[in-house]
């Protein structure tokens, strides 16, 4: 079945750092895949999203580009902050069935430091 | 514009008790709705869906039911919680007319079986 894969977690920067965080995806046909963050006690928010290849999602200075070659889709931030610190999920949709239905990753928490 | 609201956002409550979580969508019709359970340290777990009034569908087969009884209402369900129980539950909305929809959450509701 489908599938997400993220890197584990946790990861440390300093303030101002580049980001990465990796996920691939295994799919039958072409879904959607999606960035959420969730803050601290807070449910999980939108952050940027593709719908085909080749598509760049990007919201608040983070990025991601859907690679239907290498079935990836990280994402990145050239300079984080500390207000960044949050558990970023990476997931895609599930097209079967018409449902809307996402499978998510296990989650990826980031921590920045002052 | 749409929101979700869910309540109550913390529970404790004994093993063996009935749990009923409440969750309303506003500003849109005929909603895909989800279920989702995050335990501690973990990914998003899919429990149920709903296309529709009446029409849920469960993804894991365990100790929660789910219902539907109008448009924009959702409640999670046990007749008597079980410690496993415990976890962060979420809901969350999609348009529903495609499958690129995306997918909102509400604030979660926090449940600690003792």
């Amino acid at each position: 079945g489908d599938s997400v894969t993220q890197m584990e977690g946790p990861v440390t920067l300093s303030e101002e750092a580049f980001l990465t965080i990796n996920c691939t995806y295994t799919a039958t046909g072409y879904p959607s895949l999606f960035w959420y963050v969730q803050y601290p006690g807070e449910g999980l928010q939108l952050l940027l999203k593709a719908t085909k290849a080749d598509d760049k999602g990007s919201n608040k200075g983070f990025e991601a580009t859907y690679r239907k070659e290498t079935t990836s889709f990280h994402l990145e931030k050239g300079s984080v902050q500390v207000s960044d610190s949050a558990v970023y999920f990476c997931a895609l949709s599930d097209h079967s069935g018409n449902t809307g239905k996402l499978i998510f990753g296990q989650g990826t928490t980031l921590q920045v430091k002052p | 514009s749409q929101t979700i609201h869910q309540w109550p956002a913390t529970l404790v409550q004994p093993v063996g008790s009935p749990l009923s979580l409440e969750c309303t969508v506003e500003g849109t019709s005929n909603p895909n709705l989800y279920w989702y359970r995050q335990a501690a340290g973990r990914g998003l777990q899919l429990l149920f869906y709903s296309v529709g009034i009446g029409q849920i569908s469960s993804e894991v087969p365990q100790n929660l039911s789910a219902s539907r009884p109008q448009d924009r209402q959702f409640i999670l369900s046990s007749k008597k919680l079980l410690l496993s129980d415990s976890g962060f539950y979420l809901c969350a909305w999609s348009g529903g007319v495609s499958v690129t929809d995306t997918q909102y959450f509400g604030p979660g509701t926090r449940l600690t079986v003792l």
